[in-house]
């Protein structure tokens, strides 16, 4: 059964670093997104992707934030310069009706 | 903001005994999803019940929606040791495939 993937499964960086998580989306699925979920805290949404642009985002996803379909298969979210608060796990998902969700990457900011 | 909420936030039950776990929300919605998700882990698509319905079966999963209560339950029955997880509702209410709302989630424990 084809799944959401995402690498790393875990990444530790220092405050002011970039960093960049990757997925790969179900091969036929034409939406992704990106979510995110504190520790201890609900799953929040942060950005839709459709047709190669961003189709809603939250207010979380700020000037930081950044996505980026590189080319068929890939999809990627860029934060240009974590903060303590980044630390957190995210979540990549594709589909329409149902979405579908990758077992996250778990960010931890130092 | 639409929000899903679930309660109750903690539940315990035994091996073999029934979990029922409720969602309510705040505006109207075109689905709502339930997901699971065991600790620290991903989070799994259980099912998926659109707002023209009102219940939907999934093997030992039966999901009901009431919008004009805007609540949704999710009961498992026979729960076994490995459905202890935490059951999150998700609600899209774009029509578009936007996004999904999380509600706050319920942490059930099976004891064998």
């Amino acid at each position: 059964e084809p799944e959401v993937t995402q690498t790393p499964s875990h990444q530790v960086t220092q405050m002011g670093q970039e960093v960049i998580l990757r997925c790969v989306p179900i091969s036929n699925h034409l939406y992704f997104y990106w979510y995110r979920q504190i520790l201890g805290q609900k799953v929040e949404f942060l950005v839709s992707f459709y047709n190669n642009e961003i189709s809603e985002k939250s207010e979380i996803f700020d000037d930081q934030f950044s996505v980026e379909r590189p080319d068929g298969s890939n999809f990627t979210l860029k934060i240009r310069s974590t903060k303590l608060e980044d630390s957190a796990m995210y979540f990549c998902a594709s589909g329409q009706e149902t979405q579908y969700f990758g077992p996250g990457t778990r960010l931890l900011v130092l | 903001s639409q929000q899903g909420e679930e309660d109750p936030q903690a539940l315990s039950i035994q091996e073999g005994e029934n979990a029922t776990m409720n969602c309510s929300y705040k505006t109207s919605i075109n689905n709502l999803q339930w997901y699971r998700q065991n600790s620290g882990r991903g989070l799994v698509h259980l099912i998926l019940i659109r707002s023209n319905e009102r219940e939907k079966h999934s093997g030992r999963l039966r999901v009901t929606l009431d919008t004009s209560k805007k609540s949704s339950s999710l009961l498992i029955t026979a729960s076994r040791a490995a459905d202890t997880a935490s059951y999150f509702c998700a609600t899209d209410a774009s029509g578009g495939y936007q996004k999904v709302t999380f509600g706050t989630g319920t942490k059930l424990q099976v004891i064998p």
